[in-house]
């Protein structure tokens, strides 16, 4: 089955500094690659998602990268700020799009803190 | 936007009891419902896999006859904790997938 593996398992920067974190997943049939971000017990929010199709996806402050042959994605977060602070968690399924489901796997999940 | 319900938010039961965790989908019919669990500080697990109709796929070291799970309908989903411990004290979260996932919001079981 998928593996989704997540670096770093904290992260501390400054606000208005950039925040990167990365996952790389197993399975090369995975071909959609959600990114979530969890306040603490509350449900996780997608923020951004990219399907296997497309290299770079970009929302405001958000983008993220997805490299197919390395089988690795990551998640950019520029001038960070204080509400960002929260548990981020990449997640991989194939399910893009289909009406036929399949589960997500979830990496490991990133701390990350934004510190005045 | 695709909103699925989860109740209750909050439960706390005794050593040896029985725990419902519903999840609805309210304004479309999802065609599978995954449920996971949580630990604090640790990422989502998935238990189960249930569509509608269907007995439900557990993934493996999850005890089926435990955790037992129904999805009568496209827009209702069981989860039921059956004889309660300790060690089952979590986060569990449901999520409905209809071209897309959806999450509930919830539920953090405490056993005493």
């Amino acid at each position: 089955g998928e593996n989704v593996e997540q670096h770093p398992s904290t992260l501390s920067v400054q606000e208005g500094d950039s925040a990167v974190i990365k996952c790389t997943y197993s399975d090369s049939a995975s071909n959609y690659f959600p990114w979530y971000k969890q306040e603490l017990g509350k449900r996780p929010q997608l923020i951004i998602d990219i399907r296997s199709n497309v290299g770079e996806k970009k929302d405001q402050r958000i983008a993220v990268t997805l490299n197919k042959t390395a089988k690795h994605f990551s998640l950019h977060i520029t001038e960070t700020q204080p509400e960002d602070s929260a548990v981020y968690f990449c997640a991989a399924s194939n399910s893009a799009g289909t009406g036929t489901a399949s589960k997500l796997t979830f990496g490991t999940g990133t701390r990350l803190q934004v510190t005045l | 936007g695709a909103v699925v319900s989860q109740h209750p938010s909050r439960v706390i039961c005794k050593s040896g009891t029985s725990v419902k965790i519903e999840c609805r989908s309210l304004d479309f019919q999802a065609t599978t419902m995954f449920w996971y669990r949580q630990f604090p500080k640790q990422s989502l697990m998935l238990m189960a896999t249930s569509n509608e109709g269907s007995k439900a796929t557990y993934e493996q070291g999850v005890e089926k006859d435990k955790f037992l799970i129904n999805h009568a309908s496209l827009t209702l989903s069981t989860l039921t904790v059956t004889s309660a411990h300790p060690e089952d004290s979590s986060f569990y979260i449901c999520s409905a997938y209809r071209y897309g996932y959806t999450f509930g919001s919830g539920t953090r079981l405490t056993v005493v």
